[in-house]
């Protein structure tokens, strides 16, 4: 079955303890990327990448890092989180041809 | 991309179809239409998209006009179920690089369906 799987659903953290999301698609698609969804913004992009070690700034990168050193894994890093980063997270693949597929979410807190 | 404008929200009675507009009048020739939907809060699902023919699957209809300036998503026969919130998304789906791996999205429609 073709699929995101994102990692952890929940997590509350404190301030300044850094953190990793992880994201893996199984359908070898080229193209990640990571949006956060808050209530009256809608989802906006944080990250993404084309490929293997090619990753480029979305709309909001500010206190994101992620890599992408396989194709099929590609993880968010909160070096040092901030309450303003509370917020539901999401993960997407897609290739050339095809529509984006969507992780179920992490709703992340930050204390 | 081009910019999507979507009524806020939408009710439909159970059984009876949905029709979901959305205005893209500054679409481009070789921008796509397509529309995903997101349930309570799960990641979005793609739902269908469209250059300028009508498209069906198993889920859902498009209609796009001539002119290509506006759209109508059509669920056939809505359920509860089907009560979320519906995006439309215009996007470049042929010219390469970092076009394919953003979508922008707007406010969408929040469609409730109702027995």
């Amino acid at each position: 079955e073709a699929q995101v799987t994102q990692n952890p659903r929940y997590l509350i953290t404190v301030t300044g303890k850094k953190l990793t999301v992880t994201c893996s698609q199984n359908m070898n698609h080229e193209y990640m990327s990571w949006y956060r969804q808050d209530p009256g913004l809608g989802l906006r992009q944080i990250y993404y990448s084309m490929n293997v070690e090619v990753t480029d700034k979305g709309d909001v990168p500010e206190g994101y890092k992620v890599s992408r050193k396989e194709k099929r894994n590609f993880p968010l890093i909160l070096e040092s989180p901030s309450p303003n980063q509370t917020s539901l997270y999401f993960c997407a693949s897609n290739d050339r041809t095809s529509e984006a597929f969507f992780g179920q979410g992490t709703r992340l807190t930050v204390v | 991309d081009a910019k999507t404008t979507q009524p806020p929200s939408m009710d439909c009675a159970e059984g009876r179809a949905a029709n979901l507009p959305c205005n893209h009048s500054t679409i481009s020739g070789n921008e796509y239409v397509y529309w995903y939907r997101q349930i309570h809060s799960q990641g979005p699902q793609y739902i269908i998209h469209g250059l300028k023919n009508n498209e069906t699957n198993e889920m859902a209809s498009l209609i796009i006009t001539e002119d290509r300036k506006s759209s109508t998503l059509i669920l056939p026969h809505a359920t509860l179920r089907d009560t979320a919130v519906y995006y439309c998304i215009v996007r470049v789906a042929n010219a390469g690089g970092t076009s394919y791996g953003k979508l922008t999205f707007g406010q969408g429609t929040i469609l409730t369906v109702h027995p």
